[in-house]
């Protein structure tokens, strides 16, 4: 049972226009929410996070939403650059658990068309 | 270092091989974790450390899967007797503490044969 789920396994925009990225999850407990970028052959590296006690957060170009009554929260990248094309994790985690592991969804492939 | 090293980088084992899997995390990260991410999924928690006490193995998938951190820095992760499953990347990450943001490494892709 999948408790972060990324439904798009891939995304393509034009530079400059605003890429979206989506993401869903289960598990109420999940109180603190984050976004990797992956290049291939590297590490995840973090992008922005967001706790649940806010509904935005905001990085340069990077807005992250969070919809706790949908369970549902969104990567907006505005604009949109060709070396933003890699994929986007997002992940979740329990901060007042024991471990603060992460659980992860599958990932979407971003592609940003010159 | 600057980032988490892992290594190798590239591992070909034979069916029923063991295998070791190295991590360098930052220096004075105390938590440090390890996630296996199959092909074309996301990473999946093992295991988790702080300083040298495992705290969370919870997500090792069987008995062959065994990490250590004996002095609190640089982890192993071994495998025994390797089967065509365990084929994946390996991630290491570490952070400051427990809370912090993870870091992770570029990972140790194992390919059983």
């Amino acid at each position: 049972d999948q408790q972060v789920k990324q439904n798009s396994p891939s995304l393509s925009v034009q530079e400059g226009r605003i890429s979206i990225l989506n993401c869903d999850y289960t598990n109420s407990m999940f109180d603190y929410f984050l976004w990797y970028k992956k290049y291939p052959a590297e590490g995840p590296t973090f992008l922005i996070s967001i706790s649940s006690i806010k509904d935005k957060n905001e990085d340069g170009r990077f807005t992250v939403f969070l919809n706790k009554s949908a369970k549902h929260l969104s990567l907006h990248i505005v604009p949109s650059q060709p070396g933003d094309s890699a994929v986007y994790f997002c992940a979740a985690s329990d901060y007042g658990g024991a471990t603060n592991k992460l659980i992860f969804g599958t990932g979407t492939l971003l592609a940003v068309q010159p | 270092g600057a980032g988490v090293s892992q290594s190798p980088r590239y591992k070909v084992a034979k069916r029923g091989q063991d295998v070791a899997l190295r991590c360098d995390p930052i220096s004075g990260h105390v938590s440090l974790f390890w996630y296996q991410q199959a092909l074309g999924q996301g990473p999946e928690f093992l295991t988790y450390f702080q300083n040298e006490a495992q705290l969370d193995k919870s997500g090792l998938p069987s008995d062959r899967f065994f990490a250590e951190r004996p002095e609190g820095s640089v982890s192993t992760l071994k495998i025994q007797r390797t089967q065509q499953e365990d084929s994946a990347v390996y991630l290491c990450a570490s952070s400051v503490s427990i809370g912090d943001i993870q870091y992770f490494g570029a990972g140790t892709r194992l390919s059983v044969l």
